[in-house]
């Protein structure tokens, strides 16, 4: 069993859609929680971080973490077509031990 | 802030040959930078951990003798992929912190380099 999971779609909206992005993890000790943005041929770009469980908004995009599912989400609403990208969930469980695990990360495509 | 520079973006080097990658922090210090390599629409598996001035910490099952890394200051790494062969054909992508942040807070990383072996 991977430690992080995260269904790679592709997933296929709608301009203006609600895109709702899942991990689920095995490791409780996980502590810090990413989401990143990878555009075709590029790197990574952080978009949401946060520590244990809550939410936390940052213009169009909510991220939530339920330490007690093991889960984390990711929404964007009023999804636009450049949110098209590759979505991945990150996180560390060591405190300055600085190593991500990434989830296989989800395919988006919002069409206009 | 917090810029992470890769060069080159894109290589193609013949079988055999070695090939140079460098990361930069453009405009902080990092005292740790990291190697990722990415698959085709696969995740980023951490390959080694890169400390300025002092050896690298490879995950297990990455070869340290092909896959050479030196940080010999505190904005730049370099990753040498030495005698490549097609199979090391893949992304890799750099990433660091700035030094002067704390240690939980989030990695920043570079655009990747695509290397080709024929």
């Amino acid at each position: 069993q991977k430690e992080v999971e995260q269904d790679p779609g592709p997933l296929s909206v709608p301009e203006g859609a609600i895109v709702s992005l899942n991990c689920t993890y095995s490791n409780s000790a996980f502590q810090y929680f990413m989401w990143y943005r990878q555009y075709s041929r590029k790197g990574p770009e952080l978009l949401m971080y946060t520590y244990s469980s809550g939410n936390k908004e940052d213009g169009r995009f909510t991220a939530q973490v339920d330490k007690s599912s093991k889960y984390i989400s990711l929404f964007i609403r009023d999804s636009q077509p450049s949110d098209s990208a590759t979505y991945l969930c990150a996180m560390s469980y060591l405190q300055g031990a600085q190593k991500l695990v990434f989830g296989q990360g989800t395919r988006l495509t919002i069409n206009p | 802030g917090a810029v992470v520079s890769q060069h080159p973006s894109w290589v193609i080097c013949k079988s055999g040959t070695s090939v140079k990658i460098e990361c930069r922090s453009l405009d902080f210090q990092a005292t740790t930078m990291f190697w990722y390599r990415q698959f085709p629409k696969q995740s980023l598996m951490l390959m080694a951990t890169s400390n300025e001035g002092s050896k690298a910490t490879y995950e297990q099952g990455v070869e340290k003798d092909k896959f050479l890394i030196n940080h010999a200051s505190l904005t730049l790494s370099t990753l040498t992929v030495t005698s490549a062969h097609p199979e090391d054909s893949s992304f890799y992508i750099c990433s660091a912190r700035a030094a002067a942040r704390a240690a939980n807070s989030p990695l920043h990383f570079g655009n990747g380099t695509r290397l080709t072996v024929t």
